[in-house]
């Protein structure tokens, strides 16, 4: 079975870190570029940003507004992607997934089922 | 701020058709293809459509897509209460460099 799950959702303080992570299995992790995704309560899907397969040399792009402030990585050896976010504010608060594509179509074919980030005070 | 356009609400009786309007621009869906999400409540997103117009494994054929130029279109056939859901266009963008979202439309079945 084809599986993404997430891990690492938490509730912390505004101006904090957390690092989430996206375990895999049942699908080929090293040929899969990972994304995140994330859905505030009520609210429709943002792209975060994503990390392509060691081929394409792990690039990474970013949503503009993110950029800077939080970091994807992975390691192959493990099947796990990390989501790393610092400075975290209000606003971030939100359903984390964890999803991918295989190239070249940029379809995200396999979701995990998120996890919760409550930025609060 | 998403830059790929949907209505907030579709609706329809059971068996009717209805067709959902994603509005782009020749950054995304002028030059890429263009996916298709459904989000059951309480879920997490699923793929529906990818490159325009194909089906997963697993998808009916009463859910088809559409793409000419800058915009694209979903539309479900012989709707059920089981397509109650939200439906979200999506696309890579060659300006942006990244991948975005349309705004999202709720389906409803009266």
């Amino acid at each position: 079975e084809v599986q993404l799950v997430e891990s690492g959702g938490n509730l912390v303080q505004p101006g904090g870190s957390l690092k989430l992570s996206c375990a895999a299995s049942g699908l080929t992790f090293s040929d899969s570029a990972l994304h995140w995704v994330r859905q505030a309560s009520g609210k429709g899907l943002e792209w975060i940003g994503h990390i392509r397969s060691k081929a394409n040399s792990y690039a990474t792009e970013y949503t503009e507004s993110l950029r800077g402030r939080f970091t994807i990585s992975r390691d192959d050896s493990k099947n796990t992607a990390y989501l790393q976010m610092n400075s975290l504010k209000t606003e971030d608060t939100a359903v984390y997934y964890c999803t991918r594509h295989r190239p070249p179509t940029v379809a995200l074919d396999c979701w995990g089922q998120g996890t919760l980030v409550t930025v609060s005070s | 701020q998403s830059v790929l356009t949907q209505p907030p609400s579709a609706s329809g009786t059971p068996g009717q058709s209805v067709s959902i309007p994603c509005s782009g621009s020749s950054s995304n869906i002028g030059t890429n293809t263009v996916n298709w999400y459904q989000q059951l409540p309480g879920t997490a997103p699923k793929l529906l459509i990818y490159s325009n117009n194909q089906r997963p494994s697993g998808v009916p054929d009463r859910f088809s897509g559409s793409k000419s130029g800058t915009s694209a279109s979903l539309t479900i056939s012989g709707l059920r209460s089981g397509d109650e859901a939200d439906y979200y266009c999506a696309a890579w963008d060659d300006s942006m460099r990244g991948y975005v979202f349309g705004t999202g439309t709720k389906v409803t079945v009266l």
